[in-house]
């Protein structure tokens, strides 16, 4: 079975300092991997995917992740948070079968942003 | 307009009372689900549906059903809530190809009493 982890609950750093949100995951092959994130009273929104080819994916909002098969890892990095990213972000692993998947969301990382 | 609605966004019940959680979309997206988030666990999978006449179990169903009524029209029920309900629940949406994004409602907040 696929599983997700994220080690850190919570995390703090300051407006403008760089960040990385760790995610390891848990699958037979190489899986697709996800990247969401919750704004407080929000649902989830998509920052970013991997399902093949470069193992550096850009997404949204000037994130970024990477892919390591070795490490079974797809961690999510920014070079200057601003306050606006104090939010909870969710790795999210899906199975690539034939026809439909579902999804296996981590426990989530929030992240508080000091002025 | 949310392109994933979901009704009530608030609810306070009591112990054994019928509660229906109702999702709409105007997406155009075959399949539709129904998460459950509770702090610190992240989001469990209750049930999803690919289309109309096709409804699966997700990862924690039990005390749960639910109800596609139309293409844009996902209902989750409990038929007798109980304390441990008390959750914020999502309702998402994907096309059926495989693109891997959910989109997501902006959640309903249960509280059972």
């Amino acid at each position: 079975a696929q599983s997700v982890t994220q080690p850190d609950i919570h995390i703090t750093v300051s407006e403008g300092a760089s960040l990385e949100l760790r995610c390891n995951y848990s699958y037979g092959a190489t899986p697709y991997l996800f990247w969401y994130v919750q704004s407080p009273g929000q649902g989830l929104q998509l920052l970013l995917k991997y399902f093949s080819g470069d193992t550096l994916v850009q997404g949204i909002k000037g994130f970024e992740a990477e892919f390591k098969r070795s490490q079974s890892s797809f961690n999510l990095r920014k070079p200057s948070v601003h306050w606006s990213d104090a939010a909870e972000y969710f790795c999210a692993v899906g199975n690539p079968g034939a026809g439909s998947y579902q999804l296996t969301f981590g426990k989530g990382t929030k992240l508080s942003v000091i002025p | 307009d949310a392109d994933v609605t979901q009704t009530p966004r608030n609810r306070i019940t009591k112990t054994g009372k019928r509660i229906m959680l109702e999702c709409s979309q105007t997406k155009g997206h075959d399949r539709m689900y129904w998460y459950r988030q509770d702090p610190g666990l992240g989001l469990r999978l209750i049930y999803y549906s690919f289309d109309v006449k096709d409804i699966n179990k997700g990862e924690i169903s039990d005390g749960y059903s639910v109800s596609r009524q139309a293409q844009a029209k996902f209902s989750l029920s409990l038929e007798s809530a109980i304390p441990n309900q008390t959750a914020l629940y999502f309702c998402a949406t994907s096309p059926t190809r495989n693109t891997g994004e959910l989109f997501f409602g902006e959640g309903s907040r249960l509280t059972v009493l």
